[in-house]
This record gives C-alpha cells, structure tokens and sequence, in this order.
C-alpha cells in the first residue's frame, strides 16, 4: 500500500467550529487531493495540489480551504463547520497519468 | 469536460456466476480509464487502468475491462465472482494531457449472495 495516512480518522464536532483535516504520505507524489464521499453521489473532488503551495479548487470547493507548506502534508480546513459538510473525506496522492493512490478516509460528523 | 455515467447503481449477484458493470463516459478529448474498487470501510484500490494499447485490459482478482472507443464505454467484467468481490466500484476518466484529475462515476454496489 502506498505509505499516506489521514488523521484523525474520525470526529464529531458542532456546527460552527473550525475543523482541520490532515493528509500526510511518505511516497514524495508530486499531486494530493481531497474528495467527499456521500452516498448517490460517489467521490467529488474538493481541492488539489500540484506541488508545494499550488493548489486549485475542484468542483465542490465552497466552506473548504486548503494548505501545502510541505511535499508531505496537504490540509483541509472547514472553516465553519456545517451539517452538510457531514461526509467521509479521502485523501488521495499521484505521480499523473490519473492513477491514484487513497487513504483510509476520515468520517466526520457535524452536529 | 469529462463526464462518467454508471449505468447500475446496484448489481446482485450469484457466487460463482458471471458479471459486467457497465460504465459510459464522456470527453471531447482522448481519455485514460480506471476502475477503482472500494471495500467495506477501506478507502479506494485501483483495479484496472487503460492508458493507451490494447483495447482489453486486465487487472487484479481476474477483473477485465474493454475500451470501446465508438461506444465510449469502458465496461468491467469478471467470469465467475466470489463472495470477496462484495463492494462498491467506480469508474473514472483523466484526460490526456491534463491528467492530473479524475472524474468519477457514482459507483456500483456489487453485492455477491451465495
């Protein structure tokens, strides 16, 4: 398996709270992504990286941001959290050529 | 822009029977083709990829896939299926030359019953 890893894996927070995800790989990919997945709609893509401090928004963008201070780590932050940001979220991490490798996911449930 | 198009939300199946999960897309440009499978709880797992070649492609577990470039499909295909093929498949479409992002199709739930 490719060495990335999400944390926390799983949390419940309350509306309104600001809320970082973390994405850490070992395996030096030049691209790292974040996707919600919700049920009926399969995976969206959220924010992407093309190196470090590049990044570029995805087709569900809105009420995230995102960070790369290092090739290692990519940051999701929901600024304010709300009851439809309740979702499984996966990290993902690419050489190109479209083959991606995922992490194991990070439930998060907004109350 | 690409699209992707699963045709069975969910498929039931006989162990040891065989299978197809079908799969459409939709581009303006040449494409590269994946299958990604997801186990219970697990995050996503390539399957099988079509880059360029060969129409027929195969991957992991005895999955196989065929591009079909005038039916711009990409269907998956397995002769007799086991009880550990249970999960959820997605297909996904890059483009060629900007493929650093995939599009994916909402998913088919291969549930296999004894």
């Amino acid at each position: 398996d490719a060495g990335i890893t999400q944390s926390p894996r799983h949390k419940v927070t309350e509306t309104g709270t600001p809320v970082t995800l973390r994405c850490h790989q070992t395996e030096n990919h030049r691209y790292m992504y974040w996707y919600r997945q919700d049920p009926g709609h399969g995976l969206r893509l959220i924010h992407y990286s093309y190196g470090v401090k590049d990044t570029d928004k995805g087709e569900v963008s809105d009420g995230y941001s995102v960070s790369r201070s290092k090739t290692e780590d990519f940051l999701l932050t929901l600024e304010s959290a709300t009851s439809s940001q309740t979702s499984v979220y996966f990290c993902a991490i690419s050489e190109g050529w479209g083959e991606q490798y995922f992490g194991p996911g990070t439930r998060l449930t907004v109350t | 822009a690409q699209s992707v198009t699963q045709l069975d939300s969910q498929v039931p199946v006989f162990e040891e029977a065989p299978v197809e999960l079908r799969c459409n897309y939709s581009s303006s440009v040449s494409v590269y083709l994946f299958w990604y499978v997801q186990y219970p709880n697990q995050g996503l797992q390539l399957l099988l990829k079509y880059l360029s070649g060969s129409t027929l492609v195969k991957g992991i577990n005895g999955f196989e896939a065929e591009f079909n470039k005038s039916q711009t499909s990409f269907h998956l295909r397995k002769p007799s299926v086991h009880i550990s093929d249970t999960a959820e498949y997605f297909c996904a479409v890059a483009t060629r030359g900007g493929s650093e992002k995939l599009v994916f199709g909402k998913g088919t739930k291969l549930t296999v019953n004894p």
